[in-house]
């Protein structure tokens, strides 16, 4: 079984660009995250998709957004590029995204790393 | 606000030695608790997890420790070798909302 892949491996970008970082779930998962990973610094939640919708959002600014695919793969968009968003980001599936199930284990990529220029 | 705190940024292990690896957590509703091993250059990987109604669970060389009275979580590992050698991440849920530490530093030497 595939995990999760997330393209592309690296990213360089310029101050104002915009940067398109792509994830794939594990297949029969339906649950989408994105995590920051800054150097030093722990996972920082960016946003949860689940079934198409956004379910949960993190304290970053609006430019950071995203998109959930009919076939569960997930976009994140972080438009006017600024110093410090580079980081490592990180994707993660799991099967799905209710409260009621027995464990949410999260499932990770090995993430794209965002150089901002 | 709430967090998921590490009491060591790195820890520094003989082989064969036994490591510990601590994990302090705010929110007391919290109720599933996982650790995760991230090598270089890859993702987080799940190792081990506990649900609150537990105090202490095995896996293979690794055990978790959970002390619900002062919000406190630890991650044993026993015979450490080499390829432990990685950064650690505790992650506390309350339902579906995960909140993840900043991670400790394993490093093992020969």
């Amino acid at each position: 079984e595939a995990g999760v892949t997330q393209s592309p491996t690296h990213l360089i970008k310029t101050r104002g660009q915009q940067a398109t970082l792509r994830c794939s779930p594990i297949s029969g998962h339906t649950s989408v995250y994105w995590y920051q990973q800054a150097l030093g610094l722990g996972l920082q939640f960016l946003l949860w998709y689940d079934e198409g919708e956004e379910r949960n959002r993190g304290n970053f600014p609006p430019r950071f957004s995203g998109r959930q695919f009919p076939n569960y793969s997930s976009e994140l968009n972080v438009n006017a590029l600024e110093l410090e968003d580079s980081a490592l980001y990180l994707c993660a599936s799991s099967r799905t995204g209710t409260p009621q199930i027995a464990k949410n284990i999260q499932y990770f990529g090995a993430g794209t790393r965002l150089s901002v220029l | 606000g709430e967090s998921v705190g590490l009491h060591l940024p790195t820890l520094s292990v003989q082989e064969g030695d036994n490591s510990i690896i601590n994990c302090a957590y705010s929110n007391s509703a919290s109720d599933y608790f996982i650790w995760y091993k991230q090598e270089s250059g890859k993702g987080p990987q799940f190792i081990i997890d506990i649900r609150s109604n537990m105090d202490k669970r095995q896996g293979q060389r690794v055990t978790v420790l959970l002390n619900k009275t002062v919000k406190h979580l630890s991650l044993q590992i026993a015979a450490t070798q080499p390829g432990d050698s990685a950064v650690y991440f505790c992650a506390a849920s309350q339902g579906f909302k995960t909140i993840f530490g900043a991670g400790t530093r394993l490093f093992v030497k020969a």
